[in-house]
C-alpha cells in the first residue's frame, strides 16, 4: 500500500521567505511526527501529533515554526521568515499508535538562499 | 551524551563480515527501536524490542537489550554491500515520542 509521501521533495528560497511542508501519512495512522535532520546528523524532533490530543510542540526551535494536522490525516509543516540555519531534510513519520514503529517518508530537502 | 547514543560512529567492514553497534541511553524506556538509512531516503524500521525482552532476531539481524546497563546492540550477521547505510537507535523516554541518536554509518565493502 502507499507509504507515507512528503511534498515538495526539493525545495529552495531566498531567506525571508515563508515555505510550507506537507505530509500525507498512511491512512489510519494516529501519530504523525516531523523531524529535522541536518547534513550527515541525527534526527530532531520537531513535533507530534497524537489523535486529537494537542500536539507536542516541544521540539519547535522557534517560534517561525508551527504544523497543523487537519482532520486527523494531511500535516504540514509552516516555517516563516526562514533563516540560512533552518536549511536541513525535514522529515515526517507516521504510525498506527503511539510508540509503534515509525514509517518515514523520504523527507523535503530544504534550501535557504 | 544524549538519550540515544550509537557507537561507534562509522564503521567499514569487508563483505561477509559481522558488524556490531551500540546504542546507550540515559533513562528508563518502554521500547527500543532501530531503523536503518539509505542515503537520501527517509529510515526503515528494522527491529523493536520492549523493556522486558532481552534478545530479537530478524534474518540476518539480532538485537539485544540491557536495561541494567541502559545499553542495546544490533548484529548484522554475514553482511553484504547493501547493507551499508546509517543506523539508529530511537528510545522513547517514558514518553509517547521518541529520541533518535546520531546514528553509526555502516561501509561494507566488496
Amino acid at each position: 500500500g502507499a507509504g507515507v509521501s512528503q511534498s515538495p521533495s526539493n525545495k529552495v528560497t531566498e531567506k525571508g521567505k515563508d515555505v510550507e511542508l506537507r505530509c500525507d501519512p498512511i491512512s489510519g495512522h494516529t501519530a504523525l511526527y516531523w523531524y529535522r535532520q541536518s547534513l550527515g546528523q541525527g534526527l530532531e524532533f520537531l513535533i507530534y501529533f497524537q489523535g486529537n490530543s494537542a500536539p507536542d510542540k516541544s521540539g519547535l526551535p522557534s517560534d517561525r515554526f508551527s504544523a497543523e494536522r487537519t482532520g486527523g490525516s494531511v500535516s504540514t509543516l509552516t516555517i516563516q521568515r526562514t533563516q540560512q540555519e533552518d536549511s536541513a531534510v525535514y522529515l515526517c513519520a507516521s504510525s498506527l499508535e503511539a510508540r509503534q514503529p515509525q514509517h518515514f517518508g523520504d523527507g523535503t530537502r530544504l534550501s535557504i538562499l | 551524551s544524549q538519550q540515544g547514543e550509537e557507537d561507534p560512529q562509522a564503521l567499514s567492514i569487508q563483505e561477509g563480515e559481522n558488524a556490531t553497534m551500540n546504542c546507550s541511553y540515559k533513562t528508563s524506556i518502554n521500547n527500543l527501536q532501530w531503523y536503518r538509512q539509505n542515503s537520501g531516503r527517509g529510515l526503515v524500521h528494522l527491529i523493536l524490542i520492549r523493556s522486558n525482552e532481552r534478545e530479537k532476531h530478524s534474518g540476518r539481524l539480532r538485537v539485544t537489550l540491557d536495561t541494567s546497563k541502559k545499553s542495546s546492540s544490533l548484529l548484522i550477521t554475514a553482511s553484504r554491500a547493501a547493507d551499508t547505510a546509517s543506523y539508529f537507535c530511537a528510545t522513547d523516554a517514558g514518553g509517547q515520542n521518541f529520541v533518535f541518536g546520531p546514528g553509526t554509518r555502516l561501509s561494507v565493502l566488496p
